[in-house]
């Protein structure tokens, strides 16, 4: 199994601020990473696949990058409608999935 | 629009079965693979398991192989995630979600409380 770690667990962040969370792959996958947010309550959303794509309607203050083992998001000008915990995702072709454990973004 | 609506909450005993629907609308749902998600109470999110409607290929997370079975009825555009005997530890939240490599779009969510 491919083993996702991702750090930090939480972090507080003031509007504004430049928010960055990073994953890493147990094994090399390409650019198979996609990035979720998901409000209290409520279903997780995407917003970046493939490592880098911004998902249609998505606002452009979020962004993904990396390959191989290690993956960035980041956003770049934290807004109070952005506090919710963010997710990464790996998959390969054979249909196989793991989750990050997750990042509590809050206001500080 | 693309939709995925899936079947209200449920509350069940110990050892009782369960079978959850997804229901997918506004696209060709013989050519999307839907997904199974796992939430317990305050915790992330668990892949289960992925079908492919067109043919019902199926695949498992190791971590739920022989504890649910995923299927799909495709004249009527509906996944399934199903229990043959519920444990208190399959409290949670279970999502749908079409696709085989990013997830979109979500199901609402289906809440399962398993309790005696």
């Amino acid at each position: 199994d491919i083993q996702m770690t991702q750090s930090p667990s939480s972090l507080s962040a003031s509007v504004g601020d430049r928010v960055t969370i990073t994953c890493q792959a147990s094994q090399d996958i390409s650019n198979y990473v996609n990035w979720y947010q998901q409000k209290p309550g409520k279903a997780p959303k995407l917003l970046i696949y493939d490592a880098s794509n911004l998902q249609t309607g998505v606002p452009s203050r979020f962004s993904g990058s990396g390959s191989g083992t290690d993956f960035t998001f980041t956003i770049s000008s934290l807004q109070a409608e952005d506090i919710a915990t963010y997710y990464c995702q790996q998959y390969d072709n054979l249909r196989l999935f793991t989750f990050g454990p997750g990042t509590k973004v809050d206001m500080k | 629009e693309v939709e995925l609506v899936q079947s209200g909450a449920e509350v069940k005993k110990p050892g009782e079965s369960l079978k959850i629907s997804c229901k997918g609308s506004g696209y060709s749902f013989t050519s999307y693979w839907i997904g199974w998600v796992r939430q317990m109470p305050g915790k992330g999110l668990e892949w289960m398991g992925i079908i492919y409607p067109g043919d019902s290929d199926t695949r498992y997370s190791p971590s739920f192989q022989g504890q649910v079975t995923i299927s799909a009825d495709k004249s009527i555009n509906t996944a399934y995630l199903q229990w043959s005997s519920l444990k208190a530890s399959d409290t949670a939240m279970y999502y749908c979600a079409r696709g085989a490599g990013p997830f979109d779009p979500w199901g609402q969510g289906t809440l399962v409380t398993v309790s005696s």
